[in-house]
Parts: C-alpha cells; sequence; structure tokens
C-alpha cells in the first residue's frame, strides 16, 4: 500500500512564522503536489513537482515556496505565515504519468493567529 | 485554465442509485477523475476515465463524454458509509508534467 505521512496533523503558528509543512511518500513515487482545502473550494493546488529539484507552480503559488531535495520528500514552505494561508494542507504523490491517479496523507490543519 | 462545476449537495436513500455530474473546461486534457472524502479523512482515489464511454468497479461506474466536456459518478445500491465528499479532477498536461484540477465537491447524504 502507497503511505503518504505528513509531519503534523494539527499546527498552531504566529503571523509573521516561517511554517515547514513535510510530506514524505514511501513508494518511489515521481510527482508530488501540495494543495489546499478550505471548506466549499474543494482542494486547490499550490505547487507540484515531478522530479528532484523540479517544481512547478499551481493555481495558488502566491505566499508558498516548496523544496524537493530527496524523491520521497516534498517540503512546503510559508515564509511569513499570515492569517488567511489557515487552512488543512494535503500533500499527494502519483506514479509515473498516472497524474490522475493521486495518493494523499492525512492532512496538516494549519492554524495562523 | 481549467474550471469544473459538480452539484454542491445531493441526497439519497439507502438502496438508491445516485448521479452526480460534472461539467468541465480545460485545455490539454487527459481525463477525469473521481475522489471519495469522507468527514475528516483524506481524499482517496476512485475512478478514471481518458476515454469516451463507462467504466465500472464494483458498485461505482463513471462515465466520460469528451466531445461534452461531460462526466459522471454513478453509485448503486447505496449505503450509509458512501456518505462523503464526492469530487471530480481534470488531468492536464504541459511540457513538463500533469497534474489534475479539482472541483469543489458534492457532498452526499445516505438517508436510511
Amino acid at each position: 500500500d502507497v503511505k503518504v505521512t505528513q509531519s503534523s496533523r494539527y499546527l498552531v503558528k504566529r503571523t509573521g512564522e516561517k511554517v515547514f509543512l513535510e510530506c514524505v511518500q514511501d513508494m518511489d513515487h515521481e510527482n508530488m503536489f501540495w494543495y489546499r482545502q478550505d471548506p466549499g473550494l474543494g482542494l486547490r493546488l499550490i505547487y507540484f513537482s515531478y522530479d528532484v529539484k523540479m517544481k512547478e507552480k499551481g493555481d495558488i503559488p502566491e505566499g508558498y515556496s516548496v523544496s524537493r531535495e530527496k524523491k520521497e520528500r516534498f517540503s512546503l514552505i510559508l515564509e511569513s505565515a499570515s492569517t488567511n494561508q489557515t487552512s488543512m494542507y494535503l500533500c499527494a504523490s502519483s506514479f509515473g504519468d498516472r497524474y490522475y491517479e493521486q495518493y494523499f496523507g492525512p492532512g496538516t490543519r494549519l492554524t495562523v493567529t | 485554465g481549467q474550471s469544473l462545476e459538480q452539484p454542491s449537495e445531493v441526497t439519497a436513500v439507502e438502496g438508491a442509485i445516485v448521479q452526480i455530474n460534472c461539467t468541465y473546461q480545460t485545455s490539454g486534457f487527459y481525463g477525469l477523475s473521481w475522489y471519495q472524502q469522507h468527514d475528516g479523512g483524506a481524499p482517496t482515489f476512485l475512478s478514471y476515465n481518458a476515454l469516451d464511454g463507462l467504466e465500472e468497479t464494483g458498485r461505482f461506474s463513471s462515465f466520460l463524454s469528451r466531445s461534452d466536456s461531460y462526466g459522471y459518478l454513478l453509485l448503486q445500491e447505496l449505503q450509509m458509509k458512501d456518505s462523503a465528499s464526492y469530487f471530480c479532477a481534470v488531468s492536464s498536461i504541459n511540457t513538463n508534467a500533469g497534474k489534475s484540477t479539482f472541483g469543489d465537491g458534492t457532498t452526499l447524504t445516505v438517508k436510511p
């Protein structure tokens, strides 16, 4: 079974703090994704990566950056957290050209106060 | 860019059949996926259609019409555990990689 893990289930940070969200997958997947999910807005893609050190902007990249130094690990960074970044953050991975079949981690609920 | 439309809520009774529709606008269309998400849980992949027609997986079926930019998820013999949110997602590819764009989700409530 594919396993995608995220570093924290719940996180509370203060405005202006730098925040790191970590995601690790154990199935040697090439593709990794970061989404945020807000009520009524579905899943919105922040960034994705198709290979080590490669990244592509998703639909809402502003205020975020990512890092992929190893194939199994994809990090989402909030350089200076703001209250409008309070959300559920979901990481996902997929194999090769199977972009459509993504495996999700349990999510990190981030609250910025 | 991409946009998807699906109903926000659907209610049905146990044992019934329900259809969740999805219309989309996209460039570089690769296929249409469906995901299920229970309250508090992570989305899980249900099905995928790249070509026109019906794909069946147990009680769930998914349909795609590329010419109409339309698809649906059909759930048969509804069970209480099917109460969840269902998302359609269009996959598209550029020169480097593929990605999925998700709809806002349909909350399905199954009543006894």
